[in-house]
């Protein structure tokens, strides 16, 4: 059983779109991370959000942590081939010493 | 500054084998955590290393243990390999805490036939 479900699985979209991606949980988090994995690499820290109803803005990433700390967005405004692999939520609970990783979204840009 | 490296980057073993893999944290860093990546799984933490001490564990069988040095690099070691041990095993270091900013090495891919 996954503690976080990341939707949709996989993304296939062209350059310039743009599109969101969802981490859900009926868990509260005490932060909530993201993480982009390309292939054949470990995953890179994009953010980390902490208060409910957070945004966190990254270039043409926007990231929103839900008010209630039990789900998280993730969108990219015109899309890029560079923004291709797997991205990846992750979260810590108020009890825990662990993070909690997402199912993952693979997003392929197409130029 | 040298990020974190993990060796060696791929290797096949068969079943009931053990196996050991190695990770030097970022220089500085303290805590050492390791990861297993599957397709079905997703990432699932083993466990957590500081001051060469076991800090946390996660829900894997004790064919799987680790250890760290007193220069902070780490080794993980899998005993009795099955089939689905099978996965891309992934280290991850951070200044003092597993909660911090962690940084991935680029994992080493074990193969079990």
């Amino acid at each position: 059983t996954q503690l976080l479900e990341q939707s949709p699985q996989f993304l296939s979209i062209q350059e310039g779109e743009n599109l969101t991606v969802y981490c859900n949980s009926s868990s509260v988090f005490s932060s909530l991370q993201w993480y982009r994995q390309e292939p054949g690499e470990g995953p890179v820290l994009l953010v980390t959000v902490v208060t409910g109803g957070e945004v966190k803005k990254l270039k043409r990433l926007t990231f929103q942590f839900g008010d209630a700390r039990k789900d998280s967005s993730l969108h990219i405004t015109a899309a890029q081939p560079g923004d291709t692999g797997l991205y990846l939520c992750a979260g810590s609970t108020n009890t825990g010493n662990q993070f909690y990783f997402g199912t993952g979204t693979s997003l392929t840009v197409i130029p | 500054k040298a990020g974190v490296t993990q060796t060696p980057r791929y290797l096949i073993k068969t079943r009931g084998q053990q196996v050991t893999l190695s990770c030097s944290p970022i220089s500085g860093h303290r805590s050492v955590s390791w990861y297993q990546q599957t397709p079905g799984q997703g990432l699932q933490f083993l466990f957590e290393y500081f001051s060469e001490t076991q800090r946390n564990k996660g829900n894997f069988p004790g064919r799987f243990s680790g250890r760290q040095f007193s220069n902070s690099r780490s080794e993980m070691n899998v005993s009795t390999l099955e089939l689905g041990d099978s996965a891309l095993y992934l280290c991850a270091s951070s200044l003092a805490h597993a909660l911090g900013e962690q940084f991935f090495g680029p994992g080493t891919r074990l193969t079990v036939l």
